[in-house]
């Protein structure tokens, strides 16, 4: 079956500490997205990537780093400088990132900071 | 800035009652229109899109929604909601020239009564 998958599901961490969180998709999509998604509010962007070696920062950018070594993967770190990192995180990938392009969801990370 | 508005946080329907969630956009570009849904702890599902031609856009699962440009808006409706439907929907935007940025509502949460 194609589609995206992310992992792990559930993540803690101690403050101070980087995470990594994975996405993969085998969906041969070209763009790729990470979102986070705190309660109350929509998801809003953080970086995207709409061909390998290659992303933009979204909106709110600051504390995460990303990667694009793959056409498949698209890991998103979360580093200490992210203030409030505790939220729920959302990968997506589209066809080609063309403003049309139905963007298809993997099933989203909840990270706890403790 | 450009914005989405989705001014219902919270709704609660009888099942087979009638639904309409509103959804308005700041004026803008062409925008291109989206409705997602998302069950609990889980990734978005794609409802229905508008980009161009009729302005009544037909969805999966029964739901339709409707352009008008004239009120900024693009509101959900169905007309007989199912148990099943109880989800939180995210109406989303993209602005052509807008870098291809999908901007999220911050989402209303549907209770549907027995």
């Amino acid at each position: 079956d194609g589609g995206i998958t992310q992992s792990p599901k559930y993540l803690f961490r101690k403050e101070g500490q980087n995470v990594t969180l994975s996405c993969e998709q085998n969906l041969n999509h070209d763009a790729m997205y990470w979102y986070r998604q705190d309660p109350g509010q929509g998801l809003r962007l953080i970086y995207y990537s709409q061909i390998v070696n290659d992303f933009q920062k979204g909106d709110i950018a600051e504390g995460y780093s990303v990667s694009r070594e793959k056409k498949e993967s698209f890991p998103l770190t979360v580093t200490s400088a992210q203030k409030n990192p505790t939220a729920f995180y959302l990968c997506a990938s589209s066809t080609s990132g063309g403003a049309g392009d139905e963007q298809f969801f993997g099933p989203g990370t909840r990270l706890t900071v403790l | 800035a450009q914005s989405v508005t989705q001014p219902d946080i919270h709704i609660t329907v009888s099942e087979g009652a009638s639904l309409e969630l509103r959804c308005n956009y700041s004026y803008g570009a062409t925008p291109y229109l989206f409705w997602y849904v998302q069950s609990p702890g889980q990734g978005l599902q794609l409802l229905l899109k508008y980009f161009s031609g009729d302005t009544l856009v037909q969805g999966i699962k029964g739901f339709e929604a409707e352009f008008k440009r004239s009120q900024s808006s693009f509101n959900l409706r169905k007309p007989s909601v199912h148990w099943s439907d109880a989800a939180e929907y995210f109406c989303a935007v993209i602005w052509s020239g807008s870098a291809r940025q999908l901007t999220f509502g911050s989402g209303t949460q549907l209770t549907v009564l027995p």
